[in-house]
């Protein structure tokens, strides 16, 4: 099955810093990768996703960058805002495949600091 | 769109009772479900996957008899807790997807076990 690893698992940074989450998968088969925001005690949200045939993708502050060879994504969030503290988590697919179950990373705790 | 409302938000009970959890998709047909773990500080650690019409795929280690899930309609997927006990609190949190869509997650249910 998959496999992801996600570092760091706690990052803290000023406001207005960029922030980066990178992870690793191990099945190369796999085709696409999303990134989730979970505030405490409420669901993940899908901030981010990127599939394979890309090697980036951006939607305003925030940005997913895929390095198939090497088998690691990464989210990057510019001018950070208090706001944007949560914890981050990146899913690959078990079985290659997009509409796969998800696999998902260990989470990292951001913190904005005002 | 895509809105996955989850039921109850918070359940709890003596040990040794039932808990029954209702996920709907309300604006769009899932036709995959899933059911999610999560302990406090921890990643989303998924327990099952449906399809809508099928029995439940369970991961490794998760007791079927123990978490009964039903996946009757396209909209709707229940996670009955059957016989719960202390060990059994946590985060429960359930997502939907239509066709190779991304999931969608509802806001979960805290389950206390007394």
């Amino acid at each position: 099955g998959e496999n992801v690893e996600q570092h760091p698992s706690t990052l803290s940074v000023q406001e207005g810093d960029s922030a980066v989450i990178k992870c690793t998968y191990s099945d190369s088969a796999s085709n696409y990768f999303p990134w989730y925001k979970q505030e405490l005690g409420k669901r993940p949200q899908l901030i981010i996703d990127i599939r394979s045939n890309v090697g980036e993708k951006k939607d305003q502050r925030i940005a997913v960058t895929l390095n198939k060879t090497a088998k690691h994504f990464s989210l990057h969030i510019t001018e950070t805002q208090p706001e944007d503290s949560a914890v981050y988590f990146c899913a690959a697919p078990s079985g290659g495949t997009s509409y796969g179950k998800l696999t998902f990373g260990q989470g990292t705790i951001l913190t904005v600091h005002p | 769109g895509a809105v996955v409302s989850q039921h109850p938000s918070w359940v709890i009970c003596k040990s040794g009772t039932s808990v029954k959890i209702e996920c709907r998709s309300l604006d769009f047909q899932a036709t995959t479900m899933f059911w999610y773990r999560q302990f406090p500080k921890q990643s989303l650690m998924l327990m099952a996957t449906s399809n809508e019409g099928s029995k439940a795929t369970y991961e490794q280690g998760v007791e079927k008899d123990k978490f009964l899930i039903n996946h009757a309609s396209l909209t709707l997927s229940t996670l009955t807790v059957t016989s719960a006990h202390p060990e059994d609190s946590s985060f429960y949190i359930c997502s939907a997807r239509e066709g190779f869509q991304p999931q969608h997650f509802g806001d979960g249910t805290r389950l206390s076990i007394l």
